[in-house]
C-alpha cells in the first residue's frame, strides 16, 4: 500500500521552455503533498507544501511564480518549473501523506535536464 | 524552523560489522524521527522510524534509538550486508502533516 507515482521519470527540454510533472497517490487520498528537488550527492530539500484544494506554501527562497503547484484532487499534485534554465537541472522528487499518517511516501522522481 | 544534522558523512565497514549513523535535531517540537534509505537515482524508502514517546525501535538488523533530552536519535544496522550500501537520511518532524526536515546524508559502503 501507499504507492506514489511519478511522471515522466525523465524529461529534457530547452531553455526557456515550461516543463510539467505529475506525482500521484495511487492507492491512497493525499491531503498533503510535498515537493523536494534534490542535487547530485545531496539532501533532499523541500520546496513546496501542497494540500488538496488550497494554496501551496513555498519554502523560503524558492520562486513561486516559477515553481507553480497544482493539488487539485486528493490523488494528484503537479509542478511546472516555468521558463527552465540550465540551473534547474536536478532531480525532483514528491512525497505524500494522509490522514492520519506521519509517514511521507516517496514518489520515484523526476530526472530534469534544461539544455 | 528545524535544523538536523547528520554524521558521519560517509562510512566504510567490513561485510558483518555494524553501522551506526547519528544525528541531532534542533526543534524540541518534533516528536516523528524517521529514517530514510536511498540508492543511487531511486526513491528514499523508509527503513525505520521512531517516535518521541518511545526510547528505542528495532526492526531486525535495524535499531533506531532517540535521547529527547539530548535532542539526538541513532540507527544502527548490524552485520550489515553489501545490499545495505546507500544513502541513509534520518529526518524530523512535528508529525501529521508536517514538513519533514532531512540531514545532509550518510553514503554507507559495505566491502565485501
Amino acid at each position: 500500500g501507499a504507492v506514489v507515482s511519478q511522471h515522466p521519470s525523465w524529461v529534457i527540454c530547452k531553455s526557456g521552455t515550461s516543463v510539467k510533472i505529475e506525482c500521484r497517490s495511487l492507492d491512497f487520498q493525499a491531503t498533503t503533498m510535498f515537493w523536494y528537488r534534490q542535487f547530485p550527492k545531496q539532501s533532499l530539500m523541500l520546496m513546496a507544501t501542497s494540500n488538496e484544494g488550497s494554496k501551496a506554501t513555498y519554502e523560503q527562497g524558492v520562486e513561486k511564480d516559477k515553481f507553480l503547484i497544482n493539488h487539485a484532487s486528493l490523488t494528484l499534485s503537479t509542478l511546472t518549473v516555468t521558463s527552465a534554465h540550465p540551473e534547474d537541472s536536478s532531480f525532483y522528487i514528491c512525497s505524500a501523506t494522509y490522514r492520519g499518517s506521519d509517514t511521507q511516501y516517496f514518489g520515484p522522481g523526476t530526472r530534469l535536464t534544461v539544455l | 524552523g528545524e535544523n538536523v544534522e547528520q554524521h558521519p558523512s560517509t562510512l566504510s565497514v567490513q561485510e558483518g560489522d555494524s553501522a551506526v549513523i547519528k544525528c541531532t535535531y534542533s526543534d524540541s517540537a518534533s516528536n516523528y524521527f524517521p529514517w530514510y534509505k536511498q540508492e543511487l537515482g531511486k526513491r528514499p524508502q523508509l527503513i525505520i522510524d521512531i517516535r518521541s514517546n518511545v526510547g528505542e525501535k528495532k526492526d531486525q538488523r535495524i535499531a533506531v534509538t532517540l535521547n529527547k533530552t539530548a535532542k539526538h536519535f541513532s540507527l544502527h544496522i548490524t552485520e550489515t550486508q553489501p545490499e545495505d550500501s546507500a544513502v541513509y537520511f534520518c529526518a524530523a518532524s512535528n508529525g501529521g502533516y508536517q514538513k519533514v526536515t532531512f540531514g545532509i546524508g550518510t553514503k554507507l559502503q559495505v566491502i565485501p
